[in-house]
């Protein structure tokens, strides 16, 4: 069975850090786009990172250079570090598998990140 | 970068009705690049339509979905008490790539 379930989240100072994880099973990540794709309270959906079956990153310009998205193979798992984390980055993280790249067939139940004082 | 403007914001119907919700896009998106999603509360979102209309895996053949270029419809051909969620799209782009609309909430009336 495809899962993916994160973990990592919580309440973080500005300015702080966090390393969000993603743990696959069922499949291997190292075969996949994997992205990480947050949701606000009350909000929207927004994506955030992804990285390619390949090893390549890309980001979302509102996280571009805090944001650093990772994997290990041996593991089977998909990490975001954040840095530089602001009161807008309190979200809803999940993490989501892609299907024929544009779309996205499996995701977690997330991890709820709050960045507050 | 793509804007996806979904509407309505919210659409108030009952149990048995149609619902059609509409997802336009700022600049033209390949019909392959289209996705719609179901998202009920405190869940992760679902799959429900790719490639603007091919149903994801298990879902009921009472969603469609439809449209080309800039317009694209979601469609429910008789709501059943488990659809009543927030329903997003989403489009790729190789200049503006995974963006989504702002959703549309169906409700029971």
């Amino acid at each position: 069975e495809v899962q993916v379930v994160e973990s990592g989240g919580g309440l973080i100072q500005p300015g702080g850090s966090l390393r969000l994880s993603c743990v696959a099973s069922g499949f291997t990540v190292r075969s996949n786009y994997m992205s990480w794709v947050r949701q606000a309270p009350g909000k929207g959906l927004e994506w955030v990172s992804v990285i390619y079956s390949g090893g390549g990153t890309y980001y979302a310009d509102s996280v571009k250079g805090r944001f650093t998205i990772s994997r290990d193979n041996s593991k089977n798992t998909v990490y975001l570090q954040m840095n530089s984390l602001r009161a807008e980055d309190t979200a809803m993280y999940y993490c989501a598998r892609h299907i024929n790249q544009w779309y996205f067939d499996y995701w977690g139940q997330g991890t709820l990140v709050i960045v507050s004082s | 970068e793509i804007v996806l403007t979904q509407s309505p914001g919210t659409l108030s119907l009952s149990p048995g009705e149609r619902a059609t919700l509409s997802c336009r896009a700022s600049q033209s998106v390949s019909s392959n690049y289209l996705a719609w999603y179901q998202q009920k509360p405190g869940q992760a979102p679902r799959l429900l339509i790719y490639g603007a209309s091919s149903r994801a895996t298990g879902i009921p053949d009472r969603f469609s979905g439809s449209g080309s270029g800039t317009d694209f419809t979601l469609t429910i051909s008789r709501l059943e008490p488990e659809d009543f969620a927030v329903y997003y799209c989403q489009q790729y782009g190789y200049s503006s790539p995974w963006t989504f609309g702002q959703g549309t909430k169906v409700e029971i009336k």
